[in-house]
């Protein structure tokens, strides 16, 4: 059973452009939950999403941050026009029902 | 919502030597508190959980106590090995809603 996987593990975008953040979640989970961490700062809940619904985005900005996660396919966090400010490391975790988190390896966006 | 503390921030011992990290948490309909260890540039791993129905439990090495009336739990780790060295984070959550919230994490340093 492969664990949870995000791609890419890397990604570099100028200012203004688009960033695509990909997370597959372990086999049999259907709760997905994207996370941010700030270099030296601890992880920040976005948004937690079930098969084709958001159940609670309280932790995510209100404009340029959107995510989903389709019938099909993996979940998507999406930030438009990306700022200097949104370089961090972006963390997906998934669960079956029950809470156990189990994290995938991460995407560090990098904005410049 | 919830809201979770953590301290101390940064922790440093001596191999050998017992640390512990505490947390509190705000919603008293928390009944899932979970450990996370991250290690430089890696993603967080559980080491070890507790539920609401336990006051303590341990895994060699490892030890997580809960007290439900005063809303805090900690971990605690003795004969600390220069591997321990990592930032520890400390979780809560409402099982059957699946959020979890983070404390800001403890950064512990073994030093041989």
């Amino acid at each position: 059973n492969a664990g949870v996987m995000q791609n890419p593990r890397h990604l570099v975008r100028r200012r203004g452009q688009e960033a695509r953040l990909r997370c597959s979640p372990m086999k049999g989970h259907s709760h997905v939950y994207w996370y941010r961490q700030l270099p030296e700062e601890g992880l920040k809940f976005m948004v937690y999403l079930q098969k084709e619904n958001i159940i609670d985005e309280s932790g995510m900005p209100k404009e340029r941050f959107s995510a989903e996660f389709p019938k099909e396919g993996p979940s998507i966090l999406r930030i438009q026009q990306v700022v200097r400010g949104d370089s961090a490391a972006y963390f997906c975790a998934s669960s079956p029902r029950g809470a156990e988190q189990y994290f995938g390896p991460g995407t560090r966006l990098t904005v410049t | 919502g919830e809201n979770v503390e953590q301290h101390p921030s940064t922790l440093s011992v001596q191999e050998g030597d017992s640390a512990v990290i505490k947390c509190t948490y705000s919603d008293s309909a928390s009944n899932y508190f979970p450990w996370y260890k991250q290690e430089l540039g890696k993603r967080p791993q559980l080491i070890i959980d507790i539920r609401s129905n336990v006051g303590e439990k341990k895994d060699q090495r490892i030890a997580v106590t809960l007290n439900k009336t005063a809303k805090h739990f900690s971990l605690h780790i003795t004969e600390t090995q220069p591997e321990d060295s990592a930032v520890y984070f400390c979780a809560a959550s409402i099982t059957l809603q699946d959020d979890m919230r983070f404390g800001a994490g403890t950064r512990l340093t073994v030093k041989p």
